[in-house]
């Protein structure tokens, strides 16, 4: 029930190429879908969010695209850039700002000049 | 400068001794949470607190201690109890709020490692 499934769990795409990841979730309760953006030996940084009632988010070259009866959600990084290169983590949780995020596992995406 | 300050960035910890970290926040937040970063396993939670002197185990919270006696800190001990400790971990903290959610903020990390 608490479970966000992220795939792939690595990625290489060529410098200008789109970028995508994908997530499912099964807990039907959640209305909240971050992504966050980790560098090496740093913490993970919000990079973009959407709540169910769209099923588009855009912001410059990120944007999620939201499936809510497949209970999936992806997110499309377009013209990639070697400074995209990081672990992208999807997560889910309710709305209300304060509770417990479920995060995927992970997905390391290397992008080559 | 408002943000997150974990410490120590590294720390080594010997068979049966217990380790706190450290986690400070000066962002006026009230949620602050827990989690540890494994290789292919994501972020999982261990300890969260949502209010001061109040504190909830997350899904991995076996061997590990927490409190909440000030807002801005929620340090995290490691006991000797945690088979497999080495890891990264990271302390993360939000507004609270029943109008809006307004994402974590994390901390830069800590480094685990038991020699």
């Amino acid at each position: 029930q608490q479970q966000v499934k992220q795939s792939p769990q690595s990625l290489i795409v060529q410098k200008g190429g789109i970028s995508i990841i994908n997530c499912a979730y099964e807990n039907t309760a959640f209305d909240y879908f971050p992504w966050y953006q980790q560098f090496p030996g740093k913490g993970p940084a919000l990079l973009i969010a959407i709540r169910p009632d769209v099923s588009e988010k855009k912001e410059g070259r990120f944007t999620i695209s939201f499936n809510k009866s497949a209970k999936q959600f992806s997110l499309h990084i377009m013209d990639s850039q070697p400074g995209d290169s990081a672990t992208y983590f999807c997560a889910a949780s309710k709305e209300t700002s304060g509770s417990r995020l479920t995060f995927g596992e992970g997905t390391q995406l290397t992008v080559n000049p | 400068d408002g943000g997150i300050t974990q410490s120590p960035k590294y720390l080594f910890r010997k068979e049966g001794q217990n380790v706190t970290l450290s986690c400070e926040q000066n962002l006026n937040h009230d949620a602050m949470y827990w989690y540890r970063q494994d290789p292919g396993q994501g972020l999982r939670l261990i300890y969260y607190s949502q209010i001061v002197n109040d504190f909830q185990k997350g899904d991995i919270a076996e061997g590990y201690s927490v409190s909440r006696e000030k807002k801005e800190s929620f340090p995290l001990t490691v006991t000797s109890a945690q088979k497999n400790p080495t890891a990264f971990y990271l302390c993360a903290s939000t507004v609270w709020s029943s109008q809006a959610n307004y994402g974590y903020t994390f901390g830069s990390g800590t480094r685990l490692t038991v020699v």
